[in-house]
């Protein structure tokens, strides 16, 4: 099976620094990655995926992720932290399910707090 | 705006009582699914539909059922809610099951039991 691992189980960055959430994956073959987002009480949002391309992945609220093959992780960036980015992040991998689907399989996530 | 609408938001169910969970879309997505995710833990998928082919993942307990009577709409049933299945219900969808298409997430049914 498809696994990620998130090694941190939180992150505090000072709004307007940069923040990093730390993603790695184990996958036989390529791997589709994703990341998503998740404020309290609320589903999952999609933020952004790796398939193929450009190592340099830009998402939604201007998060972006670097793909990096050798290293075998998948790190979410943002040059600039808000504390309306306060949130729980999830890292995915596409993972075979039953009936020949195909799901992401998720992290345990990381809570990313910002401080005003 | 196209979305995956979840009801109840919250739902209190006695140990027991069967309780149904709902889920509906305008997004037209061929695949359904539902997740289990406790206490900020990673979601865990229970079941998915594709179209009305239905997946049951190997380790979903008995318990818990699932229809899909049209693309639109998908129930979650839990037959004899347990205090252990008290957890957030996600519903989500995606256009194909192929894996490179993001899902799309309801805001979930936080279901308690008493």
């Amino acid at each position: 099976a498809q696994s990620v691992a998130q090694p941190e189980d939180q992150v505090n960055v000072a709004e307007g620094n940069p923040l990093t959430v730390k993603c790695t994956y184990s996958v036989s073959g390529n791997p589709y990655l994703f990341w998503y987002v998740q404020y309290p009480n609320r589903g999952l949002q999609f933020l952004l995926k790796y398939i193929t391309g450009d190592n340099l992945v830009k998402g939604s609220y201007g998060f972006e992720a670097e793909f990096n093959k050798s290293q075998t992780s998948f790190h979410l960036k943002k040059p600039s932290a808000l504390v309306s980015d306060s949130a729980l992040y999830f890292c995915a991998v596409r993972d075979r399910a039953s009936g020949g689907s195909y799901i992401p399989t998720f992290g345990r996530g990381t809570s990313l707090i910002v401080h005003p | 705006d196209a979305m995956v609408i979840q009801n109840p938001r919250y739902q209190v169910t006695q140990f027991g009582k069967p309780v149904t969970l709902s889920c509906s879309q305008t997004l037209n997505h061929n695949v359904m699914y539902w997740y289990q995710q406790k206490s900020s833990q990673a979601p865990k998928l229970l079941f998915h539909y594709y179209d009305k082919d239905f997946n049951n993942e190997a380790d979903t307990p008995d318990n818990f059922q699932s229809r899909r009577p049209n693309t639109s709409f998908c129930f979650l049933d839990i037959r004899s809610p347990g205090l252990g299945d008290a957890a957030m219900y996600l519903c989500a969808t995606s256009r194909d099951r192929g894996g490179s298409k993001s899902l799309h997430f309801g805001n979930g049914t936080r279901l308690t039991v008493t």
